[in-house]
């Protein structure tokens, strides 16, 4: 297993278009979380799939805004009519399923992240 | 390190000391905690965690403190590294382990 992949790494695209992120996680993990980083901030939390249930939304996922994850394994992160800003990193991770309360039963694993610019 | 906008907290040492990095975080709910790495180009890399439970906990070269009374995280990083350049972000949880909160980042610069 190679860790947390992430497709593409970097996404120039014009305002008003639509683009689509995929993370395939490490293959044992249930949960996938959708976090965005701009630049000079922590990752902000957008969304998370435990399998193919998508179970928390974050405030920051307007509309426009859709995340899948059909089989349970790869996850994709749709943005519509993208706007300036949109720009930022935006990062996948997977986790096993909490594992209680011992230490490094919970860890995300990140993927590097798709940056995505939007002209 | 507390985030001020777009500018990250910078804390410079020299190759060899010892570097401290702070957190501070605000709910008392929180019980458990992680460090991460993020070089350039990347995403976070895990470094080490805490549980509510325990005050301090070793790795290797790193050692976390927890101090609950005033929410407060620090990471020390023995003989830093010019490897060790990166920015570091404390993230803490709640009792669901839903979702992680992460801080907005201590930039480290190693000087040969």
């Amino acid at each position: 297993d190679t860790g947390v992949s992430q497709d593409p790494r970097h996404k120039i695209t014009k305002r008003g278009q639509n683009v689509t992120f995929r993370c395939d996680p490490i293959s044992e993990h249930n949960r996938l979380y959708w976090y965005r980083q701009t630049l000079g901030q922590g990752p902000e939390f957008l969304t998370y799939f435990q399998n193919e249930a998508q179970l928390e939304k974050s405030r920051l996922l307007s509309d426009r805004f859709s995340a899948e994850r059909p089989k349970g394994s790869f996850s994709t992160l749709e943005i519509q009519r993208t706007e300036q800003g949109d720009s930022a990193m935006y990062l996948c991770a997977s986790s096993p399923i909490a594992g209680g309360r011992k230490t490094g039963a919970n860890v995300l694993t990140f993927g590097a992240g798709s940056r995505l610019t939007v002209l | 390190g507390e985030s001020v906008g777009l500018h990250l907290p910078t804390l410079s040492v020299q190759e060899g000391d010892n570097s401290i990095i702070n957190c501070a975080y605000s709910n008392s709910a929180s019980d458990y905690f992680i460090w991460y790495k993020q070089e350039s180009g990347k995403g976070p890399q895990f470094i080490i965690d805490i549980r509510s439970n325990m005050d301090k906990r070793q790795g290797q070269r790193v050692t976390v403190l927890l101090n609950k009374t005033v929410k407060h995280l620090s990471l020390q990083i023995a003989a830093t590294q010019p490897g060790d350049s990166a920015v570091y972000f404390c993230a803490e949880t709640r009792y669901n382990f839903n979702k992680f909160y992460f801080g907005s980042g201590t930039k480290l610069n190693v000087k040969p």
